[in-house]
């Protein structure tokens, strides 16, 4: 059962750098999400999908973007890589965050570091 | 205001202790409760869903008081294998995660 699947695991960036951490479901699952963790800090929302072809920001959206073309991939795209941005990223999916109590399935996260 | 506090921790407690963590939330519409556990550079994972009556699961107890908008979380005989960080998670049309509470249990 793979469940979230995100890639890479470990990145090193030059500042300035682009790229694209991905992020994969196969469970169905219309909601999926992207969250940041600092050292010591909580989750913090970068962006969020309720479906394919419907994203929205987060808390923290600048200096990322994504797209939803299918329904069970959710890629986050670093423009232009900042030392700010290293962080563990971690991409998030579920059936419903509304009613139903489901639950978020978490990938195994992307440990990014911008030099 | 955050959607979701926490009080950080750390709480130190010897082993067959037990411990609370409590969580307050800001949004009276919120739909669904969670308690998650996150392990040191470890994705979250599901605990436990936090019901109005009150539930249980083995030596973990979860509560909710919609009224008060607070959630807790018991946990008894704690093991050293409960040290974590504990994260309060509600919804309303999407995720709010609380900073986390964490728990180091000692020998």
């Amino acid at each position: 059962n793979a469940g979230v699947t995100q890639t890479p695991k470990f990145q090193v960036l030059k500042t300035g750098q682009s790229m694209t951490l991905q992020c994969a479901q196969d469970m169905n699952h219309e909601y999926m999400s992207w969250y940041r963790q600092d050292p010591g800090m909580g989750l913090r929302l970068i962006h969020y999908s309720v479906g394919a072809g419907i994203t929205d920001q987060g808390e923290v959206p600048n200096g990322y973007n994504v797209s939803r073309s299918t329904t069970e991939d959710f890629p986050l795209r670093l423009l232009s890589a900042a030392p700010s941005q290293t962080s563990v990223y971690f991409c998030a999916s579920s059936s419903s965050p509304g009613g139903g109590n489901t639950e978020a399935f978490f990938g195994q996260g992307t440990r990014l570091t911008v030099v | 205001r955050k959607e979701v506090e926490q009080d950080p921790g750390p709480f130190n407690v010897p082993e067959g202790a037990t411990v609370a963590f409590n969580c307050t939330y800001s949004n009276s519409a919120s739909q669904s409760f969670f308690w998650y556990r996150q392990d040191c550079r470890k994705e979250p994972k599901l605990l436990m869903s936090v019901y109005s009556s009150g539930n249980e699961d083995g030596r973990f107890t979860a509560q909710l008081n919609r009224a008060s908008q607070y959630i807790s979380l018991l946990i008894r005989d704690s093991k050293l294998s409960d040290s974590a960080t504990y994260l309060c998670v509600v919804t309303l049309n999407k995720f709010y995660f609380g900073s986390g509470t964490k728990l180091n249990v000692k020998p």
